[in-house]
């Protein structure tokens, strides 16, 4: 099945500086990467995805960049702001999973003012 | 629109008691989710509904989990007899369909002692 690897785990910024964060992936059929952002105590919330057909999507200060040869990943968030803090999870989604994502362990992103 | 509703919000057990979880979807989602997330991990697909009929519960522990969406709408999963092991944070998404973007609810917390 499809194995996702995510990194880092942990990551510190400066307010106003830029964030990313990268995933691996293991199966070739995967062709839907969502971001989840997820604050303490609540679920993950989508903040972004693409599809196989784009390489680059992008959403005010996140972008996603997608290299399907290499099959990886990965998030930029640029002015990053102390809202930005939290953890963030990549999942892959292949073609013949019926929408069973496959999950990153997550990235702790902490800016600091 | 609303989102993902959970309840309970918080749950403290002890281990070979038994538990229910409940998930009300967005209105007019087929498919439903339910996912375990241990600390520090990203989350764990237990089972996936369409409508009210199982598509995957591969990794559904059957032993001890059960989970049912009877009129295709809300959802209960159980654990019985619960083990300190499933101590973990259970968040329920839905989706208009399979191929669509999930979204969580807020999940409910068990701490079993």
């Amino acid at each position: 099945g499809e194995n996702v690897e995510q990194h880092p785990s942990t990551l510190s910024v400066q307010e106003g500086d830029s964030a990313v964060i990268k995933c691996t992936y293991s199966d070739s059929a995967s062709n839907y990467f969502p971001w989840y952002k997820q604050e303490l105590g609540k679920g993950p919330q989508l903040i972004i995805d693409i599809r196989s057909n784009v390489g680059e999507k992008k959403d005010q200060r996140i972008a996603v960049t997608l290299n399907k040869t290499a099959k990886h990943f990965s998030l930029h968030i640029t002015e990053t702001q102390p809202e930005d803090s939290a953890v963030y999870f990549c999942a892959a989604m292949t073609t013949d999973s019926w929408g069973k994502l496959q999950f990153g362990a997550g990235t702790q992103v902490v800016v600091t003012p | 629109e609303a989102g993902v509703a959970q309840s309970p919000r918080y749950k403290i057990i002890e281990k070979r008691q038994s538990v229910a979880f409940w998930c009300n979807p967005i209105s007019g989602h087929a498919t439903l989710y339910w996912y375990q997330q241990i600390l520090g991990q990203g989350p764990k697909l237990l089972i996936q509904f369409q409508n009210n009929g199982v598509v995957d519960d591969s990794q559904l522990p059957k032993d001890r989990f059960s989970a049912e969406r009877l009129k295709g709408v809300d959802s209960t999963l159980k654990i019985q007899p619960a083990k300190l092991e499933d101590s973990a944070v259970y968040l329920c998404a839905s989706s208009l369909d399979p191929t669509q973007t999930q979204y969580f609810g807020p999940g409910t917390r068990l701490l079993v002692l």
